[in-house]
């Protein structure tokens, strides 16, 4: 069963932390990304990486930065939480080629304080 | 830029009503496009998808067809349970990098 997994389903951080969501996927893909989801404005792309040290920024990248050390790992990082990043953060793994299908998390529910 | 346009929702409907929701899209070139859904406390799921003009994709009762000419892939259900309640989300793909669009969602609620 293929899988990809955050390592949190809720979060609850103070305004000004620096916070690391994490996303692990066990099927060899290529492609990583980060997005958030909010009532009314469906998914918006964070960042997204195409390989192991690669990172390209996605439509709403400011207030983030994300680390893929490993082909399995995404990290998405929040410098200093701000209330307006209160989130679902879902993290989604695709191989490469075209028209692929996209495996998600379950997403991680942030709340900043 | 690339763009997806569904209705508002939440649909309410009864048990074995039919369901349409609508999905527009924009895009250059010729986009694949796909519906997902979220059940909830969930991710996203792929239900189905097109990749060229005129598919039909189908999955689990669901249809799409992709409508270049009028650049919808409405979803169509002929009888809806209380299980397919959750959340549709229209999305296209245009480049290599299989880099996802998505609509607004749709909350879809079925009554017994």
């Amino acid at each position: 069963d293929v899988k990809v997994t955050q390592s949190s389903r809720y979060l609850v951080k103070r305004t000004g932390e620096k916070v690391f969501l994490e996303c692990v996927q066990d099927m060899d893909h290529e492609n990583m990304f980060w997005y958030r989801q909010d009532p009314g404005l469906g998914l918006r792309l964070i960042y997204f990486s195409y390989d192991v040290k690669m990172k390209e920024k996605g439509d709403i990248p400011e207030g983030y930065s994300v680390s893929r050390e490993k082909k399995e790992r995404f990290s998405l990082i929040l410098e200093s939480a701000s209330t307006n990043q209160t989130s679902m953060y879902l993290c989604a793994s695709f191989s490469a080629g075209r028209n692929t299908e996209a495996f998600f998390g379950q997403g991680t529910r942030l709340t900043v304080v | 830029g690339d763009s997806v346009t569904q209705m508002e929702g939440p649909v309410t409907l009864s048990e074995e009503a039919f369901l349409t929701i609508n999905c527009t899209y924009t895009a250059t070139g010729y986009p694949s496009l796909f519906w997902y859904v979220q059940y909830p406390g969930e991710g996203l799921q792929l239900l189905l998808k097109a990749t060229k003009a005129d598919d039909k994709g189908s999955n689990k009762g669901f249809e799409a067809t992709y409508r270049k000419e009028t650049t919808s892939f409405h979803l169509e259900k002929g009888s809806v349970q209380v299980s397919d309640s959750a959340v549709y989300f229209c999305a296209l793909s245009r480049n290599a990098g299989n880099m996802l669009t998505f609509g607004g969602g749709t909350r879809l609620m079925v009554k017994p």
